[in-house]
């Protein structure tokens, strides 16, 4: 019954490796996003999807790509993992309406040896 | 450029106080201001939704305020317990759907 699943919980991988997380939403909302939280625990955006299209883009290096398949699911891919990739990645959800308040995933703890 | 603050950074209370987390932002324009609860390990729990119009909200033992005019949200809580105890993240709803965080207050509660 968990609206907004990530896997996986927790990945451990050495430098230069491609790793991808992926999210699925099962709430019917139109909009997903992708959150860095940092060693500072400071969370910042990194990408929103409206309905599979790209809507923000926050200055991420392009070695981050994500990828909607459809409106349920936003997957982040990784290349050329670096030490500093090294955080909590969230995966979220929303309706498109601005008001509308966002839904959390448990988080994938990624780190880089 | 937004920027949220949460002061303070952690607070540490006995059981059954009542409590006050304070934030603040540096752009009033915004659509809404989120509260949630983060636990150890854990994914983000939204608490309160407070709309840009709106002067505030309650579920239970919790009670949000906004004054958007000068940049200001409290999050009371009543009768803290043990079970409160996380850290309390707010953040502002801006312009394509993107949202802007504070830094957090983690809350102890000491039975």
């Amino acid at each position: 019954d968990t609206a907004v699943s990530q896997t996986p919980k927790y990945l451990v991988t050495q430098m230069g490796n491609d790793k991808s997380i992926k999210c699925e939403q099962n709430l019917g909302h139109d909009t997903m996003y992708w959150y860095k939280q940092d060693s500072k625990k400071f969370l910042k955006i990194m990408f929103s999807y409206n309905n599979k299209e790209l809507i923000i883009n926050e200055t991420v290096p392009n070695r981050f790509s994500p990828k909607s398949p459809d409106k349920a699911h936003l997957n982040l891919h990784i290349n050329s993992l670096e030490l500093g990739d090294s955080a909590v990645y969230f995966c979220a959800s929303s309706q498109a309406e601005w008001l509308s308040p966002l839904h959390f995933g448990n988080g994938t703890r990624l780190t880089v040896t | 450029k937004q920027e949220v603050t949460q002061i303070p950074a952690a607070l540490s209370v006995p059981e059954g106080e009542n409590l006050v987390l304070n934030c603040s932002f540096t752009d009033s324009a915004i659509y809404n201001l989120q509260w949630f609860r983060q636990d150890p390990g854990k994914g983000l729990t939204s608490l309160l939704l407070i709309q840009s119009s709106q002067r505030e909200q309650t579920s239970g033992r919790l009670n949000a305020s906004l004054d958007k005019s000068s940049g200001r949200s409290t999050l009371y809580i009543a009768a803290s317990q043990p079970g409160d105890s996380a850290t309390y993240l707010c953040a502002v709803r801006q312009g394509a759907q993107k949202l802007v965080f504070g830094q957090g207050t983690r809350l102890t509660i000491n039975p």
